[in-house]
Formats: C-alpha cells, sequence, structure tokens
C-alpha cells in the first residue's frame, strides 16, 4: 500500500521565521511529488517534483526531491500571516495511463504564522 | 482553464437519510474526475475516480457510490448516511489531455450526519 507521511503535523511560527515542511513517501513506481496549500477550502497547487536534486522555486517557496531518501521537503522563507495553511504533500504513480490525478496525500502540515 | 463547480457547499444531514452532492467541470473536455474525502482538515482520501461517462472505480469499500452521467459531470451519492460519513468532500480533475499530475480542486462540499 502506497504511504505518504508528513512532518510536523503542527507548526507555530512568528512572522519572519523561516520554515521548513517535511515529506516521505513508500509507494511503488513513483512518478511526482506534488505540494498543495490549502487556506480554506480547495487546495491550490504549489509544486510538482519528479526530478531528484533540482529544486523549484517560486517567490519565498521552494521546494526539492531526494528520491534516494525517499522524501521532500517545502522550504518557506520571510513567513507572513497569509502563509498560515494546511500544507500537503502528494504523491503520483506509475500505474497506467489513469493513473494521473489518483494521487496519495500525507496528512497535512497545519502551519500557523503569528503576527 | 478549467473550473470546477461544486455543490451544495455545505449540508446537515441526519443518519439514514440519502446524499447527493455534484460535480460539475468547465474549460476542458473528457477529463479524468475524482471524488476524495478530507477528515478533520487533515490529508485527503481518494474514494472514487472516473476516466469517462459511465467509468466508475471505487478505492474504498465504503457507503457511498459514484456515477458520472456526463462528460462533465459527477455524482457522490448515498442511499443511507451513516455518522463515519461526515466529513468535507472534494472533487478534482485532470484533464485529460495534460502530461502532468496536477488536480484542479472544486471549492468543496462540507457534510455533518447528526
Amino acid at each position: 500500500e502506497d504511504k505518504v507521511v508528513q512532518s510536523p503535523l503542527s507548526l507555530v511560527v512568528h512572522e519572519g521565521d523561516t520554515v521548513t515542511l517535511n515529506c516521505s513517501y513508500e509507494v511503488t513506481n513513483f512518478r511526482s511529488l506534488l505540494w498543495y496549500k490549502q487556506e480554506k477550502k480547495a487546495p491550490t497547487f504549489l509544486f510538482m517534483l519528479t526530478s531528484s536534486g533540482i529544486e523549484k522555486k517560486s517567490g519565498r517557496l521552494s521546494s526539492i526531491l531526494d528520491k534516494k531518501e525517499l522524501s521532500s521537503i517545502l522550504n518557506i522563507t520571510a513567513t507572513q500571516t497569509g502563509d498560515s495553511a494546511i500544507y500537503l504533500c502528494a504523491v503520483g504513480t506509475n500505474a497506467g495511463g489513469t493513473s494521473y490525478g489518483k494521487l496519495t496525500f500525507g496528512q497535512g502540515t497545519i502551519l500557523t504564522v503569528h503576527p | 482553464s478549467q473550473t470546477i463547480h461544486q455543490w451544495p457547499a455545505t449540508l446537515v444531514q441526519p443518519v439514514g437519510s440519502p446524499l447527493s452532492l455534484e460535480c460539475t467541470v468547465e474549460g476542458t473536455s473528457n477529463p479524468n474526475l475524482y471524488w476524495y474525502r478530507q477528515a478533520a482538515g487533515r490529508g485527503l482520501q481518494l474514494l472514487f475516480y472516473s476516466v469517462g461517462i459511465g467509468q466508475i472505480s471505487s478505492e474504498v469499500p465504503q457507503n457511498l457510490s459514484a456515477s458520472r452521467p456526463q462528460d462533465r459531470q459527477f455524482i457522490l451519492s448515498s442511499k443511507k448516511l451513516l455518522l463515519s460519513d461526515s466529513g468535507f468532500y472534494l472533487c478534482a480533475c485532470h484533464p485529460s489531455r495534460a502530461n502532468t499530475g496536477e488536480l484542479f480542486f472544486g471549492e468543496g462540499s462540507r457534510l455533518t450526519v447528526l
């Protein structure tokens, strides 16, 4: 059974702090790892990682995949209150053409940023 | 780009009552469609997915069923709700021509079974 584990489960920081969120996985036929941010309702896409060691960056957020360690990290620098959300990690596998979108999600990390 | 509509947004139902949640997609044709459930603001669990009209695959045994009567319509149903069916239900879409794994989500339907 495919498994995705995120840590920590929750995190409370102050504005300006830097945070690192972790995601590890045990899956068959890994294809991609995705990060989503969920503030209230619909999760919104942040990054998709397929190659090990290549950092993806968007503003203050960055992420990297380590296929040897079967893990990924999401970094947020200079956090703001607007970064408060649930951060979800998901893994997609190569299980045939219908597998796109059949993602296995971790439990999520609840990030709270205080002013 | 695609837009996913879900309704109702919020629903409170008694145990044993029926359920129907609807999801429609705009801006793409022949998408793969998914129903996920999120319990207590945590991770998402895949319930059903569909690659075409009338084609439904169930990921976990449960009290729910899904149907896809039209290309861009996906319905989640139950004949008799259980307390354990409470949760946040998200419909998701993967455009059929996309070669990435990115999913697009609707705004969700929050179900409380009393």
